[in-house]
């Protein structure tokens, strides 16, 4: 199957600051999708981006589908932006079937 | 409906006994999909469904888990003989479907413990 490494595992942010979290895929996909698990552990679709750009308010994210990796970026953080962030990936013949990297746990303090 | 909505949302069961677990999708989302998150890991493939069919149930632990969908509409998961390690939350998940280019709605979840 294929591999999806997330980076960095933890990230520690004052609020105000920007991030960029990483998401490195062993495969060539033909999905990828970027989910913020708050603390409540409800998962929210950020980003449906198997390739280029993408922006939403404070949040975007850009994925290089030849070079195999996603970017998502937080800009003025919030102490609401904490949580986990996971990257999804579905590949050749495995439609439906997502992958989840192990996720990057990010918390922003006031 | 407006989200996904998943039942019970808490459900504490005895080593030995069957639970189901229920999942309403969206309104017109033909695929629909299960995951288990055990506490502090990630989210693991169970099954999905492209309207009432599975075509891939490789994720499915054991012979103790099984799915069903009525249609493109409520699908429930059943683990027999629950045992300790089934303890997690349960997610399920719906989408357009194939055909579309649009990520997942996911429920809150079922929390299982089994004791």
């Amino acid at each position: 199957g294929i591999q999806v490494e997330q980076s960095p595992p933890d990230l520690i942010l004052q609020e105000g600051a920007n991030s960029t979290l990483r998401c490195n895929f062993s495969d060539s996909v033909n999905n990828l999708q970027w989910f913020h698990q708050n603390p409540w552990g409800q998962l929210i679709n950020l980003f449906y981006i198997p390739s280029g750009t993408k922006q939403n308010g404070r949040l975007s994210a850009t994925t290089v589908a030849t070079e195999r990796y996603s970017l998502l970026y937080i800009s003025s953080s919030q102490t609401t932006d904490s949580g986990v962030y996971f990257c999804a990936v579905d590949w050749t013949d495995s439609w439906g079937k997502l992958q989840f990297g192990a996720g990057t746990q990010v918390v922003v303090t006031p | 409906g407006a989200g996904v909505s998943q039942s019970p949302s808490n459900k504490v069961t005895e080593k030995g006994k069957d639970v189901e677990l229920r999942c309403d999708p969206i309104s017109g989302h033909t695929a629909l999909y299960w995951y288990r998150q055990r506490l502090g890991q990630g989210l693991e493939f169970l099954i999905y469904f492209q309207g009432n069919s599975a075509p891939d149930k490789s994720g499915l632990p054991s012979d103790r888990f099984s799915a069903e969908r009525t249609g493109e509409s409520v699908s429930t998961l059943t683990i027999q003989r629950t045992q300790q390690e089934d303890s997690a939350v349960y997610l399920c998940a719906s989408s357009l479907g194939r055909d579309y280019n649009y990520g997942y709605t996911f429920g809150s979840g079922t929390r299982l413990t089994v004791v």
